[in-house]
């Protein structure tokens, strides 16, 4: 097993960065991928390998992965950034997701 | 365009069997490995299922090992979830979601998801 520990409830003012964590054994060594699930609705990829940006989703958000911590940064978030975010790993045949961060936008 | 359509969420007691199917278009579920996800009220994503693009790999986690199988049908492009002895902890929304190739990469592409209450 393989786990996966992120960051408590992330609290930012609108226009401000927030920072979002994703903790494991050698992360730094895998592929991790973020999801983003706003209230009500399916989780929406918003960066995967690390730091790649699928199509749609702003400049405004960045990864890094390093060590054992994986990262998504947020800048100048907005209200629509308001959302549930959970990184993804594989681990062998498994997949694990992370126990998920709120963030809120003031 | 991808569009992924769950659908056999039910209310079902404990220790019954339920099938959840996931209608695929815009793609070929040949071609990608499938997940099954399911998220408990108030709470996380939980891996529980995925068959490979070729269909001749199937893996789930412990939770579930023994009592859930992930099945395919190419030719409704539609793949399933069988779920037998059901437990209350099973209660949750299931979404399917494609791979973004044959396997060990993101899910990017999501249904919205089916309910299935065990009690």
């Amino acid at each position: 097993s393989y786990e996966l520990t992120q960051s408590p409830p992330v609290s930012v003012a609108l226009g401000q960065t927030a920072t979002i964590t994703c903790g494991g054994v050698n992360i730094g060594d895998k592929n991790v991928h973020w999801y983003q699930q706003r209230p009500g609705q399916a989780p929406v990829v918003v960066m995967y390998r690390d730091y790649k940006r699928p199509s749609g989703i702003p400049e405004r958000f960045s990864g890094s992965n390093s060590g054992n911590t994986a990262t998504l940064t947020i800048s100048a978030a907005q209200v629509g950034d308001e959302a549930d975010y959970y990184c993804q790993v594989w681990d062998r045949t498994t997949v694990f997701f992370g126990g998920g961060t709120k963030l809120t936008v003031l | 365009q991808v569009h992924l359509v769950e659908s056999g969420g039910d209310v079902v007691q404990p220790g019954r069997s339920l099938t959840l199917s996931c209608a695929a278009s815009g793609f070929d579920v040949t071609d990608y490995a499938m997940h099954w996800v399911r998220q408990a009220p108030g709470k996380g994503l939980e891996w529980v299922a995925l068959i490979w693009s070729d269909g001749t790999r199937k893996y789930y986690p412990d939770s579930v090992k023994g009592r859930f199988t992930i099945s395919r049908d190419t030719s409704k492009n539609a793949v399933y979830l069988h779920m037998n002895s059901l437990r209350v902890d099973d209660t949750a929304i299931y979404y399917c979601a494609k791979d973004e190739t044959g396997a060990y990469n993101f899910l990017d592409d999501w249904g919205k998801g089916t309910l299935v209450s065990v009690s």
